[in-house]
């Protein structure tokens, strides 16, 4: 069975600051990673996501987040960060070899951006 | 029309009414899904349906009924709700393949009164 673990509930930053939100995420088999950002009353919208390849992924808003395999992590990191990026951060993990892809997310972290 | 579209955007009903939640998707995928948001609790998979077959049903309570009448649309059927049930619920849709991830719907922001 998949878990994904965010570590921090809440994060607080001021604006231009940069930011890491972190993800640890426990299988017994090769996963996929992705982040999923929620706006307030909005759906969930996917920002960016490890299938193969460079362990660096570069996803929209200028958000990236790298794979490491020997950590079991995939945080999720921005330079600078502005106050529209105020929203609640998912983390989730896919089985490669799952059934439709099943995704099982972490409970959020909640980035608050203060000018 | 693309993407993931739900309607109503938000809904109030009595503990006695019955209401219906609606999903639908252009993207040509056959796997669809609702999820249960709730204020400081982790999002909750409800049901999932693959070519209109529901594959999983997490414990949900009978007073919410699922329909899935072809792989572009899913619906919610809600009836004799508890105040517990306010929430925000989002559908999903996806491609049903590893690594394809989900597309989300804006949800319904259920408020039982």
């Amino acid at each position: 069975a998949q878990s994904v673990t965010q570590l921090d509930s809440q994060v607080p930053v001021f604006e231009e600051a940069p930011v890491e939100l972190r993800c640890n995420y426990s299988s017994s088999v090769s996963v996929y990673l992705f982040w999923y950002v929620q706006y307030p009353n909005q759906g969930l919208q996917l920002l960016l996501k490890y299938l193969s390849g460079s362990t660096l992924v570069k996803g929209i808003n200028g958000f990236e987040a790298e794979f490491n395999k020997s950590q079991t992590s995939f945080h999720l990191r921005k330079p600078s960060v502005h106050i529209s990026d105020t929203a609640e951060y998912f983390c989730a993990v896919s089985e490669r070899g799952s059934t439709l892809g099943r995704l099982y997310f972490g409970r959020g972290t909640q980035l608050t951006v203060w000018p | 029309e693309t993407g993931v579209t739900q309607t109503p955007r938000h809904l109030v009903m009595g503990m006695t009414n019955k209401k219906s939640l609606k999903c639908e998707q252009h993207l040509g995928h056959n796997a669809m899904y609702w999820y249960k948001q709730s204020a400081k609790k982790p999002l909750e998979l409800m049901f999932v349906y693959n070519f209109k077959e529901q594959t999983e049903n997490n414990s949900v309570p009978s007073r919410f009924s699922p329909e899935c009448p072809n792989s572009s649309h899913l619906f919610l059927h809600l009836h004799t709700l508890q105040p517990e049930d306010s929430a925000l619920y989002l559908c999903a849709s996806s491609q049903g393949a590893p690594g394809s991830g989900y597309t989300f719907g804006s949800g319904t922001r259920l408020t039982v009164v």
